[in-house]
């Protein structure tokens, strides 16, 4: 059974630095890329990066290139969303999801998705 | 602002037939295959349809899409209250070289 498991609920005071986790199972780990989007309070789904988990190539939505740092460690199956200084407009639920190819593009479904991880930024 | 347009709200009585469309441009709809999530409040986002029409296992065939140019759309037929959620379109863009997620529209069952 393919699963997606995510770390928990995180709170933070803006300025610090927070890495939360998406760990895959129950499939070949490094033959999907893995994507992440924000969800604001009372909003939609907003692309934040994909990462290759076989090769680490990574691409960013320009909305938050510089913001964030995708990783994977592909010894754990394991996917990483980092931010080195927190805002409070960081304040949010976020996914992972594993994204399926067409070829060696990450262009394909966003078929098996994790449970979210509630991020909550104090001022 | 979505690249892909939505209508925010849809209803529809139980047992009615509803659709939700997805606009786009050349650049992701027109070239790419399209997908369609469902969000129950709460819960993650779950694929509902994939590569334009296709449902993944366990998914009614209640649920359908289709796509036509730069445009998608996802039809529910015989309404049922559990299907009140968020849809999202989804696709490829390719001047992006990335995803883009419509705005979500929200479903209510009267």
């Amino acid at each position: 059974e393919v699963q997606l498991v995510q770390s928990g609920a995180e709170v933070r005071m803006a300025g610090e630095s927070l890495r939360i986790s998406c760990k895959g199972s129950g499939y070949s780990f490094t033959t999907y890329w893995i994507g992440w989007v924000r969800q604001m309070p009372g909003k939609g789904l907003d692309w934040v990066g994909i990462i290759n988990s076989g090769d680490s190539e990574t691409r960013y939505s320009p909305s938050f290139e510089g913001q964030v740092l995708i990783s994977v460690d592909k010894s754990i199956n394991t996917a990483y969303l980092h931010w080195g200084t927190l805002r409070a407009s960081d304040t949010a639920m976020y996914y992972c999801a594993r994204v399926r190819k067409t070829g060696a593009k990450p262009v394909g479904s966003w078929d098996f998705w994790g449970q979210g991880t509630l991020v909550t930024v104090s001022t | 602002q979505s690249v892909l347009t939505q209508p925010p709200s849809v209803s529809g009585t139980p047992g009615q037939r509803v659709s939700i469309s997805c606009s786009g441009s050349s650049s992701n709809i027109g070239t790419n295959a399209v997908n369609w999530y469902q969000q129950i409040p709460g819960t993650a986002p779950k694929l509902l349809i994939y590569s334009n029409t296709q449902r993944p296992s366990g998914v009614p065939d209640r649920f359908s899409g289709s796509k036509s140019g730069t445009s998608a759309s996802l039809a529910i037929g015989g309404l049922q209250s559990e299907d009140e959620a968020d849809y999202y379109c989804a696709t490829w863009d390719d001047s992006l070289n990335g995803p883009v997620f419509g705005g979500g529209a929200k479903l209510t069952v009267l």
